[in-house]
C-alpha cells in the first residue's frame, strides 16, 4: 500500500535554478493538494486539484506552477528557484473535499 | 485573522495520564469539519480524527477523542492514557471552502508539540 508517495525526498538548490516536485497516488483519489510548511507554523496551500486536467491557486501560490496531466500524478515545478522556498513541502490527496486528507513523507527542500 | 488557533505551543503529560489539547477556530460557514493530524519527528503528517459540523455526537477514535463545542467554537484533542510514542506535534485544521463551486481546503493552526514523560 503505496499511498501517497513524494519523489524526492530531499533536494539541495542554487537560486535560479529549477526543478519539478513528483507526487503520485495510487487511492484513485480525485483531489489533489501541495503544501508547504514552514518552523513554527502549520502547513498553508499552494496549489490544489479537483481533478484531472485542473488547477487552482491556494494561499500562497507566487513562484509555483502546477500540473494534474494524469489523476494519480500532481506536479510542483519552481520555475526560478530563491530562498524563501525553502521548506518542507507535502503533498496530499483525498477521495473528496471533506473526507481527510492522505498525506506523503515530504520533500525536504533548500535554496543557497 | 487567525482562523484557527491553537494556544498551547507545547504541553507535558506524564505516560498513562490524560491530555486535552485546544483548538478553536472562526469561520461563518455553517458547514465545516474539523480535522486532527499528528506529525512524529519523522516528519510524516497522520490523520487522526475528524469532527463535522452537524454530527451531533462527538467523534471518537481509540485513545483519540475530539470535545467538539459549538458554541464556543473549539475543538479540543483528548489523548487518554498517554503513550511515550504519542510524543509529537499536533496540528488542527478545519475544512474551508474555498470557491462557489464548493472546492475546500484545510486551514491549519500552528500546532501544539505535546512530550510524553515517562
Amino acid at each position: 500500500n503505496a499511498g501517497v508517495t513524494q519523489t524526492p525526498k530531499f533536494r539541495v538548490l542554487k537560486t535560479g535554478q529549477s526543478m519539478t516536485l513528483l507526487c503520485a497516488q495510487d487511492m484513485n483519489h480525485e483531489y489533489m493538494y501541495w503544501y508547504r510548511q514552514d518552523p513554527g507554523m502549520g502547513l498553508r496551500l499552494i496549489h490544489y486539484s479537483v481533478g484531472e486536467g485542473t488547477t487552482a491557486k491556494g494561499e500562497v501560490p507566487d513562484g509555483y506552477n502546477v500540473s494534474r496531466l494524469k489523476k494519480q500524478n500532481f506536479l510542483l515545478g519552481l520555475e526560478s528557484a530563491a530562498p524563501s522556498q525553502t521548506s518542507v513541502y507535502f503533498c496530499a490527496s483525498s477521495y473528496s473535499s471533506s473526507q481527510p486528507q492522505h498525506f506523503g513523507d515530504g520533500t525536504r527542500l533548500s535554496i543557497l | 485573522a487567525q482562523k484557527i488557533t491553537q494556544t498551547q505551543p507545547g504541553m507535558f503529560v506524564q505516560e498513562k495520564e490524560a491530555v486535552t489539547l485546544d483548538c478553536t477556530y472562526d469561520t461563518s460557514d455553517p458547514s465545516y469539519g474539523l480535522f486532527w493530524y499528528k506529525q512524529p519527528s519523522s516528519g510524516e503528517m497522520i490523520f487522526l480524527i475528524y469532527q463535522g459540523s452537524y454530527d451531533q455526537q462527538n467523534a471518537t477514535e481509540g485513545r483519540y477523542s475530539l470535545n467538539f463545542q459549538k458554541a464556543r467554537k473549539s475543538a479540543n484533542l483528548v489523548i487518554s492514557a498517554s503513550q511515550l510514542g504519542d510524543s509529537a506535534m499536533y496540528f488542527c485544521a478545519m475544512r474551508e471552502r474555498i470557491s462557489q463551486g464548493g472546492s475546500e481546503k484545510l486551514v491549519f493552526g500552528k500546532g501544539t508539540k505535546l512530550t510524553v514523560n515517562p
